[in-house]
């Protein structure tokens, strides 16, 4: 059972420019958050999804950052128009049923996102 | 705002020594789990405590949740260089799906 998957691993870009990462589920979880990781610190939490509906927002920054898990496919955070504050680790993990006080969130590898 | 405090930040020790890590919250939580990540790595969940005042064990790593569901500590036993890595504590809250992480503490076991 494949744990979950994101990619790419390392992804650099320009300011301006706009960053797409993926991550798959492990298999079974229809449960998808994102979480981001400054250097040196904690990881916070950006949003919560299951299929094909945004279930909290709330670590979300208002604007330039998007977030879709469609019916198929990965789960897609997108960041528009980056700037050098958006290079992060970028960490998704799934569930299986949503709860943390009976569910564990695997966490994936991260992408680390370089804004030259 | 839910804040979890971690102590201490940065913790270097010789194989086969002791140590004890603290998550401090004023906030109480329904769930308290334990992280540990390793360089370009993501976390890795150690374990799960539920209710106030369970000490989980696991191996020479002893977890205990805080009577109040407020706070946290893992203890190391005889620590060794495999132990060394980014320990996280992150704590839930019932209703929310939301894990809410600590500052973290770097541990390093040198021989």
């Amino acid at each position: 059972n494949a744990g979950v998957m994101q990619n790419p691993r390392h992804l650099v870009r320009r300011r301006g420019q706009e960053a797409r990462l993926r991550c798959s589920p492990m298999k079974g979880h229809s449960h998808v958050y994102w979480y981001r990781q400054l250097p040196e610190e904690g990881l916070k939490f950006m949003v919560y999804l299951q299929k094909e509906n945004i279930i909290d927002e709330s670590g979300m920054p208002k604007e330039r950052f998007s977030a879709e898990f469609p019916k198929e496919g990965p789960s897609i955070l997108r960041i528009q128009q980056v700037v050098r504050g958006d290079s992060a680790a970028y960490f998704c993990a799934s569930s299986q049923y949503g709860l943390t006080f009976t569910d564990t969130q695997y966490f994936g590898p991260g992408t680390r996102l370089t804004v030259l | 705002t839910q804040l979890l405090e971690q102590s201490p930040q940065f913790l270097s020790i010789q194989e086969g020594e002791n140590l004890t890590v603290y998550c401090n919250s004023s906030s109480v939580f329904s769930s308290l789990q334990w992280y540990r990540q390793e360089p370009g790595e993501g976390p890795v969940l150690l374990v799960t405590v539920v209710t106030g005042g369970e000490v989980k064990k696991l191996k020479r790593l002893t977890f205990q949740f805080g009577d109040a569901r407020k706070d946290s500590s893992l203890h190391i036993t005889a620590a060794q260089p495999g132990d060394t890595g980014l320990y996280l504590c992150a704590g839930g809250t019932g209703t929310a799906s939301k894990l809410t992480f600590g500052t973290g503490t770097r541990l390093q076991v040198t021989l």
